[in-house]
């Protein structure tokens, strides 16, 4: 079965970076790209980047240009997005999401749990 | 960018009732647009793809509809499963927008 696994919950204090990791399974990671969304308490979704697993490539969301960097290790199935500089507004739940390619017009068809970042002093 | 326009914001129905969400964008995007529902604690799932195809796994009462920069979501008979948020996204430019959401809640 194809999954997609996150990291658990995080607390950081203002000013701090976060890093998570989104892993992989039941098929093989190179060949469909990851993104990262994000939903605040009372606000939609909202993209933030997208890394093509292949190369490595990334696109950021010109909001969050600044502050954050997906990578991946195709060795370990893993995405990660480090959040840097984080304020109370980045409390979220983070989601990694898989996009399903050209034969679903890009849609993110599988999706991870969530991971909640809470940011507080 | 593009925008993605979603109406109306919220919405009550009753079980079995027929409803329809629309989305609108500011430009044309051909049929890359797409339907999400999420639910509080869960994880996001993609119901229609490209419009008006239906996922694999997803009951028939869902239905998708539109090209260009119109697009509907049908639900035929609403379930009592079916009460959550739905999210409409396009992804025809990497800006991969998403609608700003529409809450369906039991009347």
């Amino acid at each position: 079965q194809v999954h997609l696994v996150q990291s658990g919950a995080e607390v950081k204090k203002p000013g701090a970076s976060v890093k998570l990791s989104c892993k992989a399974s039941g098929y093989t990671v190179t060949s469909y790209d990851i993104h990262w969304v994000r939903q605040a308490p009372g606000h939609g979704l909202e993209w933030m980047g997208w890394i093509i697993t292949g190369n490595g490539k990334t696109k950021y969301s010109q909001k969050f240009q600044d502050r954050v960097t997906i990578t991946r290790d195709t060795s370990a199935s893993t995405a990660y997005m480090e959040l840097r500089s984080l304020r109370s507004e980045d409390t979220a739940v983070y989601y990694c999401a898989r996009d399903s390619g050209s034969y679903l017009r890009d849609a993110f068809d599988i999706w991870g749990q969530g991971t909640m970042v809470t940011v507080s002093s | 960018d593009i925008q993605m326009t979603q109406s109306p914001s919220s919405l009550s129905a009753f079980v079995g009732d027929r409803v329809s969400i629309t989305c609108r964008a500011s430009q044309t995007i051909s049929n890359y647009l797409h339907w999400y529902q999420l639910k509080p604690g869960k994880a996001p799932e993609l119901l229609i793809y490209a419009a008006s195809s239906l996922q694999s796994g997803v009951p028939s009462r869902f239905s998708g509809s539109g090209s260009g920069t119109d697009f509907t979501l049908t639900i035929s008979s609403l379930q009592p499963d079916d009460f959550a948020t739905y999210y409409c996204q396009e992804t025809y430019s990497t800006s991969f927008t998403f609608g700003q959401g529409t809450k369906l809640e039991i009347k």
